[in-house]
C-alpha cells in the first residue's frame, strides 16, 4: 500500500538560507498535517490543509509558510533559519479531518540540520 | 487547552514481563487518541487508535483502553520481547481539524 513521501529525507543547511520540504500524501487523503520534533522531544503541531485551504496552525514560526496544491501534495517553506530549526519534520495524511475519526498516517520524516 | 501527559519517562524490564504504559490528557473531549511508536530517529508507527465512542482496541500483544471521562488511557504490552524496545507515544485529536496534541513519550527498554 502506498504510504506517505516526504522529500528530501535530509537535509543539511547554513543558518540564514532557506529551505523546502515536500509531502505526498496517500493517495485519496485531503488532509496533510506539517509536525516539528526537536532532539528528545515529543513532536509539535505547526499547519494543517485541508482540500487546499489552511485548516489550522500551531506553533509555527512566521519565518515558515506551507500550502497545499491542487494534487494534495503540500510544502513547508523555511525561511532565515536559525540553530533552533535543527528537528525532524513529520508530515501525515488522512482521509477528512478530526470529525472523520479517521487515523493520520505519518511519512518517515525530514531530518533539517542547520549548521 | 489540552495536555497529554505520560507516566513513566522511562521503563526497563526483563524479557516475557507484561507491562503498562499510562497516558492521560486535561481535556476529556476528544475525538479519538492512538498510541504511536518511534523508533531513535525514525519515523512515527500508529499501533493503535480508539475512537472516543469505544473502549480499548487490541491488536496482537498489545490492548489500549480509553476511559474519557477519566481522562486516562492505558498501552498493555503482554509477554515483552527485545524487539518492542522503542518510544512509545500517545496522542489526543480534541479538535475538529485533527491536529495530534502529542504526550512526550515512555521509553522502553526491553533486556533479553
Amino acid at each position: 500500500a502506498a504510504g506517505v513521501i516526504q522529500s528530501p529525507r535530509h537535509l543539511i543547511k547554513e543558518k540564514r538560507e532557506t529551505a523546502t520540504l515536500k509531502c505526498y500524501p496517500i493517495p485519496r487523503h485531503d488532509t496533510v498535517y506539517w509536525y516539528q520534533q526537536g532532539p528528545g522531544q515529543d513532536p509539535q503541531f505547526l499547519i494543517s490543509f485541508y482540500e487546499k485551504m489552511q485548516s489550522d496552525k500551531g506553533s509555527i514560526p512566521d519565518r515558515f509558510s506551507a500550502q497545499q496544491f491542487s494534487d494534495y501534495h503540500s510544502e513547508l517553506n523555511m525561511s532565515s533559519l536559525e540553530l533552533g530549526d535543527s528537528a525532524l519534520y513529520f508530515c501525515a495524511s488522512s482521509l477528512g479531518q478530526g470529525w472523520s475519526k479517521d487515523t493520520q498516517y505519518f511519512g518517515p520524516g525530514t531530518r533539517l540540520t542547520v549548521l | 487547552k489540552q495536555e497529554v501527559t505520560q507516566i513513566p519517562a522511562a521503563l526497563s524490564v526483563p524479557e516475557g514481563e507484561n507491562l503498562v504504559l499510562n497516558c492521560s490528557f486535561t481535556d476529556s473531549a476528544i475525538y479519538n487518541l492512538q498510541w504511536f511508536r518511534q523508533d531513535p530517529g525514525k519515523g512515527l508507527t500508529s499501533l493503535l487508535l480508539i475512537q472516543s465512542s469505544q473502549r480499548e482496541q487490541t491488536s496482537g500483544r498489545l490492548n489500549a483502553s480509553l476511559d474519557k471521562s477519566s481522562g486516562r488511557s492505558t498501552l498493555y504490552i503482554a509477554a515483552s520481547q527485545p524487539g518492542d524496545s522503542a518510544t512509545y507515544l500517545c496522542a489526543v485529536i480534541s479538535s475538529n481539524t485533527g491536529k495530534l496534541i502529542f504526550g512526550q513519550g515512555t521509553t522502553l527498554q526491553v533486556k533479553p
